[in-house]
């Protein structure tokens, strides 16, 4: 069975700090690994995803996620965060033969101007 | 091009009362997905189809149903609602095994 965890219900960070949200997992065979972000009364949207190739993946808004197959780790990350980055983010996993994304619980990220 | 919509934005209904949530997508998407979001849980699969006419349960089927007559057209039914289904619900759908969009939700209140 596959299986996401992100250990932090809330992350804050100061306006222009680093901004890191954890996600690690487990899945059968080789990760498909996602990152989607939610605004409040919105639908999900993506943010990027690790297939294959280089661990560091560049997505939408600045954001980069690490994947780190030792670990089974798929860190999002932002040099440099804006509030307007305050939001719920998932990160999601599926097996490389499987169709069905496994989410996270979601972790709050608060900007503070 | 409108992605993934759904309809309606909000519903309230009664115990026992059925109703149908529609998904429309217009990106020629083969597979397509309905998810509930409760709070602290992430999102769950309920049920999901890969092609038009097949349909197949996902982690929480029990007291839904699902049709998938028209490749575009993807529908959630609950013939008889109960208060554990206040939720959101999310529709998505994906090329194959591609991303998945999602739509904007429709929040379900059970009273």
């Amino acid at each position: 069975a596959q299986s996401v965890a992100q250990p932090e219900d809330q992350v804050n960070v100061a306006e222009g700090n680093p901004l890191t949200v954890k996600c690690t997992y487990s899945v059968s065979g080789n990760p498909y690994l996602f990152w989607y972000v939610q605004y409040p009364n919105r639908g999900l949207q993506f943010l990027l995803k690790y297939i294959t190739g280089d661990n560091l993946v560049k997505g939408s808004y600045g954001f980069e996620a690490e994947f780190n197959k030792s670990q089974t780790s798929f860190h999002l990350k932002k040099p440099s965060a804006l509030v307007s980055d305050s939001a719920l983010y998932f990160c999601a996993v599926r097996g490389f033969n499987d169709y069905k994304l496994s989410f996270g619980a979601g972790t709050t990220v608060t900007v503070r101007a | 091009n409108a992605g993934v919509t759904q309809t309606p934005k909000f519903r309230v209904l009664k115990t026992g009362q059925s109703m149908t949530l529609l998904c429309a997508q217009d990106m020629n998407h083969e597979y397509m997905y309905w998810y509930r979001q409760d709070p602290g849980m992430g999102l769950r699969l309920i049920h999901y189809s890969v092609g038009e006419g097949t349909t197949a349960k996902g982690e929480v089927p029990d007291g839904y149903n699902v049709s998938r007559l028209k490749k575009q057209n993807f529908l959630l039914g609950l013939e008889s609602a109960a208060p554990s289904q206040t939720s959101v619900y999310f529709c998505a759908s994906s090329w194959y095994q591609e991303t998945q969009y999602f739509g904007p939700g429709t929040r379900l209140l059970v009273l």
